[in-house]
C-alpha cells in the first residue's frame, strides 16, 4: 500500500498569511494526487485533483503542486473560512489512502 | 444539484450486520462509479470499498474484505454496503461518495468529487 504523510499535523496561523502543507507519497503517485477541506461535523469537499486542478467554485487563493511523491498545497491569503482540517490522497492505486490530516488553526 | 443521501447507521453488538444504503440525485447514477470512505471518531479518513458504473468490479480494503459486500441497483439510483461479522474497529461515520476520473493506458485514476453527509455505524456491547 502506498502510505502519505502529511506536515505538519497542525498549523496555527492568521487571517491574511500564506500557508503550505506538505504531503509526501511512499512512492511516486505521477501527478494521482487530491486535497480535500473538512469542517467539523460535516463530509470532506474537494479542493484539488491530478495535484493541481482546482475544482470548480474553490477560491482561487488555494492552489496545488507537486508530482511523484511530493506535493503541496498552498493557501495564499487566509481566510476565516479556510481554518479547517486538509486531507491529501492519492488515487494511483487501490487501495486508495488519505493522509492523516492537517488541522488548520487559528493563532 | 449532485446529492448523496447515505442511511441504515445503526448501533450494532459486535459479530452484528449491518447494510447501509446511498440514494444519489441530480446526475445519471448509472455512469457514475461510488466509493464508500469512513472516519473513526476524531480520526482521518480511510478508503473502504469501491464499486463501478455497471456494479461489475468491486475493490475493498484488507481491513473489510471478506466481512462487507458493497453492490447497486441503478434502476433505484442506489449503492448498498453489506457489512456483516462488524468489529468495535468499524465503528465510524461512513461517506459515499461519487468518483470523477478518467481511463487510459495505464490505468483508472478517479477521485471523490462529491460525498454524502454519512451515516454514524457504532459498533459496541
Amino acid at each position: 500500500d502506498i502510505q502519505m504523510t502529511q506536515s505538519p499535523s497542525t498549523l496555527s496561523a492568521s487571517v491574511g498569511d500564506r500557508v503550505t502543507i506538505t504531503c509526501r507519497a511512499s512512492q511516486s503517485i505521477s501527478t494521482w494526487l487530491a486535497w480535500y477541506q473538512q469542517k467539523p461535523g460535516k463530509a470532506p469537499n474537494l479542493l484539488i485533483h491530478q495535484a493541481s486542478t482546482l475544482e470548480s467554485g474553490v477560491p482561487s487563493r488555494f492552489s496545488g503542486g507537486g508530482s511523484g511523491t511530493e506535493f503541496t498545497l498552498t493557501v495564499s491569503s487566509l481566510q476565516p473560512d479556510d481554518f479547517a482540517t486538509y486531507y491529501c490522497q492519492q488515487y494511483n492505486s487501490y487501495p486508495y489512502t488519505f493522509g492523516q490530516g492537517t488541522k488548520l488553526e487559528i493563532k | 444539484e449532485v446529492h448523496l443521501v447515505e442511511s441504515g447507521g445503526d448501533l450494532v453488538q459486535p459479530g452484528g450486520s449491518l447494510r447501509l444504503s446511498c440514494v444519489g440525485s441530480g446526475f445519471t447514477f448509472s455512469v457514475y462509479s461510488i466509493s464508500w470512505v469512513r472516519q473513526a471518531p476524531g480520526k482521518g479518513l480511510e478508503w473502504v470499498s469501491y464499486i463501478s458504473h455497471t456494479g461489475t468490479t468491486a475493490y475493498y480494503a484488507d481491513s473489510v474484505k471478506g466481512r462487507f459486500t458493497i453492490s447497486r441497483d441503478n434502476a433505484k439510483d442506489s449503492v448498498s454496503l453489506q457489512m456483516d461479522s462488524l468489529r468495535v474497529e468499524d465503528t465510524a461515520v461512513y461517506y459515499c461518495a461519487r468518483d470523477e476520473g478518467f481511463c487510459t493506458d495505464g490505468g483508472c485514476y478517479r477521485w471523490f468529487a462529491s460525498w454524502g453527509q454519512g451515516t454514524l455505524v457504532t459498533v459496541s456491547s
